[in-house]
C-alpha cells in the first residue's frame, strides 16, 4: 500500500498569499496517477487537479500542481476566499488507492 | 449534467448490516468504474472499494474485505455497496464517486454527496 503523507497539517495565511501544500508517497507514484480534491465543510470533495498537472474541468489557474517519484505538491498562487478548505492528495495507480491525511487552509 | 445520489444510510446496531445505494445519471454508467470512499466524523477521505464498469472486477480496501460487497446493476444505472457485521468504527460518511473512463484507477472526477452511516447500540 503507498502512504501519502500531506504536510503541513494546517496552513495559515491571508487573502491574496500564496499557498504550497505537499505530498509525499512511501514509494515512487507515476505522475499519471496522482491528483488533488478540495473540501468544504459539509460538502463533497471536488477534483482540482489530475495526472500530477493537469487541471479540472472548472478550476481556475491559480491552482497548479507538480511533481514527481515520491513528491507532489500543489500550490495555490493567491489565496481568494473561496480556496480556504482542506486539500487531499490521492493516487489511483493501483489498488488499495489512498488518499493523504489532508492540509487544511485556513484564514489567518 | 452529472448526478451522483446516496441513499440507504441511518443508524443501525453493531453487527446488523445495510445496503447503500448511489443512482448516476447524467452520464453512461456502463462505462465508467465506480468507487465507494468514506469519511469518519472530522477525519480524512478513506477508499473502500471498487467495480469495473462491467462488473468483472472488484477491489476493496483490507479495512473492510470480506465485510463489504460492491455491485452494479448496469441496466438501471445503479451502484450498491453491502455493509455486513457493522463496526463502531464503520461510522462515516459513504460517497459513491465515478472515473470518467472504463478504467478504475482513474481520477475520481465527480461524486455524490454522500450518506451517513452511523453504528451504534
Amino acid at each position: 500500500e503507498i502512504v501519502l503523507t500531506q504536510s503541513p497539517g494546517t496552513l495559515s495565511l491571508s487573502p491574496g498569499e500564496r499557498a504550497t501544500l505537499s505530498c509525499r508517497a512511501s514509494q515512487s507514484v507515476s505522475t499519471s496517477f496522482l491528483g488533488w480534491y478540495q473540501q468544504k465543510p459539509g460538502q463533497a470533495p471536488r477534483l482540482l487537479i489530475y495526472a500530477t498537472s493537469s487541471r479540472a474541468s472548472g478550476i481556475p489557474d491559480r491552482f497548479s500542481g507538480s511533481g514527481s517519484g515520491t513528491e507532489f505538491t500543489l500550490t495555490i498562487s493567491r489565496l481568494e476566499p473561496e480556496d480556504f478548505a482542506v486539500y487531499y492528495c490521492h493516487h489511483y495507480n493501483t489498488a488499495p488507492l489512498t488518499f493523504g491525511g489532508g492540509t487544511k487552509v485556513e484564514i489567518k | 449534467q452529472v448526478y451522483l445520489v446516496e441513499s440507504g444510510g441511518g443508524v443501525v446496531q453493531p453487527g446488523k448490516s445495510l445496503r447503500l445505494s448511489c443512482a448516476a445519471s447524467g452520464f453512461t454508467f456502463s462505462r465508467s468504474g465506480m468507487h465507494w470512499v468514506r469519511q469518519a466524523p472530522g477525519k480524512g477521505l478513506e477508499w473502500v472499494a471498487c467495480i469495473y464498469y462491467d462488473g468483472s472486477n472488484k477491489y476493496y480496501a483490507d479495512s473492510v474485505r470480506g465485510r463489504f460487497t460492491i455491485s452494479r446493476d448496469n441496466s438501471n444505472n445503479m451502484l450498491y455497496l453491502q455493509i455486513n457485521s457493522l463496526r463502531v468504527e464503520d461510522t462515516a460518511v459513504y460517497y459513491c464517486a465515478k472515473t470518467p473512463t472504463y478504467n478504475v484507477y482513474n481520477r475520481f472526477d465527480y461524486w455524490g454527496q454522500g450518506t451517513l452511516v452511523t453504528v451504534s447500540s
